[in-house]
């Protein structure tokens, strides 16, 4: 069983719209804060969104902020990312991972992102 | 331009040990001890090495160790083997409103 699927990502045009999913499995989703981390090609990490177990809390990478959205479906245990207005620089292979672990008011407690998923690549070009 | 500064590559011999540096700021890695390492191989997705500077999850390695001083960060790897060769990459918490910092990864060659 995979506990982190990703799925979604595809070819769109620069200014164009793609949900990613991630659909969560052999855990309580519902507990944890969830984020998405990126990778464009053969560069390294970057850290995209994070939101709380909840949904109460969100919080964004000043690069994506405005034009994407983080959300989750705990009755799904399912994790979205609604990326809009998409520019080529967006063109990466993007990561659901569980984590980091923060309290139900939304404070930081540990900084694990364990485990990820393998990721669904988006490619932004016309 | 990543926000935490890593060695672009380290090398070393089978059995040898290294140590990879993260050196950020006093907003993130010299502020929190929430800095972690991420080991990933070609083509796989990354995996957690070590989490709150010195922290490892079960299963991994007691090669792998991780401190910090001040504003830098250290992964050190002992008993190097082959199968360690892969790009590391450290991040921290960096407070409310930037969250989250990665390191520009490390790439690690066993020779």
């Amino acid at each position: 069983e995979v506990p982190l699927l990703e799925s979604g990502g595809g070819l769109v045009q620069p200014g164009g719209s793609l949900r990613l999913s991630c659909a969560a499995s052999g855990f309580t989703f519902s507990n944890f804060a969830m984020s998405w981390v990126r990778q464009a090609p053969g560069k390294g990490l970057e850290w995209i969104s994070t939101i709380t177990y909840n949904g109460g809390t969100t919080y964004s990478a000043d690069s994506v902020k405005g034009r994407f959205s983080i959300s989750r479906d705990n009755s799904k245990t399912t994790l979205y990312l609604q990326m809009n207005s998409l520019r080529a620089e967006d063109t990466a292979l993007y990561y659901c991972t569980k984590g980091p672990e923060m309290t139900f008011g939304g404070e930081f407690v540990s900084s694990w992102l364990d485990p990820w998923g393998q990721g669904t690549l988006v490619t932004v070009s016309s | 331009q990543s926000a935490l500064t890593q060695p672009a590559s380290v090398s070393g011999s089978p059995g040898q040990w290294i140590t990879i540096s993260c050196t950020g700021t006093s907003n993130d890695v010299g502020g929190y001890n929430y800095v972690s390492w991420y080991q990933q191989h070609p083509g796989r997705a990354p995996k957690l090495l070590i989490y709150d500077v010195t922290k490892r999850p079960s299963g991994v390695s007691n090669r792998f160790s991780g401190s910090k001083s001040g504003n830098t960060a250290s992964l050190t790897i002992s008993g190097l083997r082959t199968d360690d060769e892969a790009d590391y990459y450290c991040s921290s918490y960096s407070g409310s409103s930037t969250f989250v910092v990665f390191g520009g990864g490390t790439k690690l060659a066993v020779l």
